[in-house]
């Protein structure tokens, strides 16, 4: 079966650090690739996606490259802010249903 | 506008209970979904409806009985409430059930079994 393998956190970050969260995933097919983030006592945003191999998604600073041969799609930013703290979810998609496959989440905490 | 609505946002309830969850969704999506988070935060999908019918169930117990009375609308009934129920449940709707379409999330329900 599909399953997703992300770094368990917490992450502790100054701000302004550049942040790296590893994502790798296993699956049957050839499956879309999710970043989504979750704010305390929210639901989930979609943070960014890629639905092929060597797409790049991005938004708000963020990014992620699918990469099919190292089954791979770690989320990136430059510089990261106070507000970018969140629990963030590496996840898969593939056809009959569109059901996602998460990964365990990894909560980020930047300090001023 | 809110996008994803569920109802209500917090369910406090004894153990043998039967609740209901209702989420209702204005965005004209045709699939919409059910999920679990538990206390670890993990997410687990529990069902999926596609223009009113179930196209995937989870192996969710049978305690659980999605309703999908139109397009717009999926409500979740618990029957005979388990400790081990309590959780954030998380509606979700997308376009389409193919694997490209994003999912928009609710707030979330955040159930307590007492």
């Amino acid at each position: 079966g599909n399953s997703v393998t992300q770094m368990e956190g917490p992450v502790t970050l100054s701000e302004e650090a550049f942040l790296t969260i590893n994502c790798t995933y296993t699956a049957t097919g050839y499956p879309s690739l999710f970043w989504y983030v979750q704010y305390p006592g929210e639901g989930l945003q979609l943070l960014l996606k890629a639905t092929k191999a060597d797409d790049k998604g991005s938004n708000k600073g963020f990014e992620a490259t699918y990469r099919k041969e190292t089954t791979s799609f770690h989320l990136e930013k430059g510089s990261v802010q106070v507000s970018d703290s969140a629990v963030y979810f590496c996840a898969l998609s593939e056809d009959a249903g569109n059901m996602l496959t998460f990964g365990g989440g990894t909560r980020l905490m930047v300090k001023p | 506008d809110t996008a994803v609505s569920q109802t209500p946002k917090y369910l406090v309830t004894q153990m043998g209970n039967d609740k209901s969850i209702k989420c209702e969704q204005n965005l004209g999506h045709d699939t919409m979904y059910w999920y679990k988070q538990d206390s670890k935060k993990f997410l687990k999908i529990m069902f999926s409806y596609n223009n009113k019918e179930l196209i995937i169930n989870e192996t969710v117990p049978n305690r659980f009985s999605p309703k999908s009375p139109d397009k717009a609308h999926l409500n979740l009934h618990i029957n005979s409430l388990e400790l081990g129920d309590s959780a954030v449940y998380f509606c979700a709707s997308s376009r389409g059930p193919m694997q490209y379409n994003e999912q928009f999330f609710g707030p979330g329900t955040r159930l307590t079994v007492l």
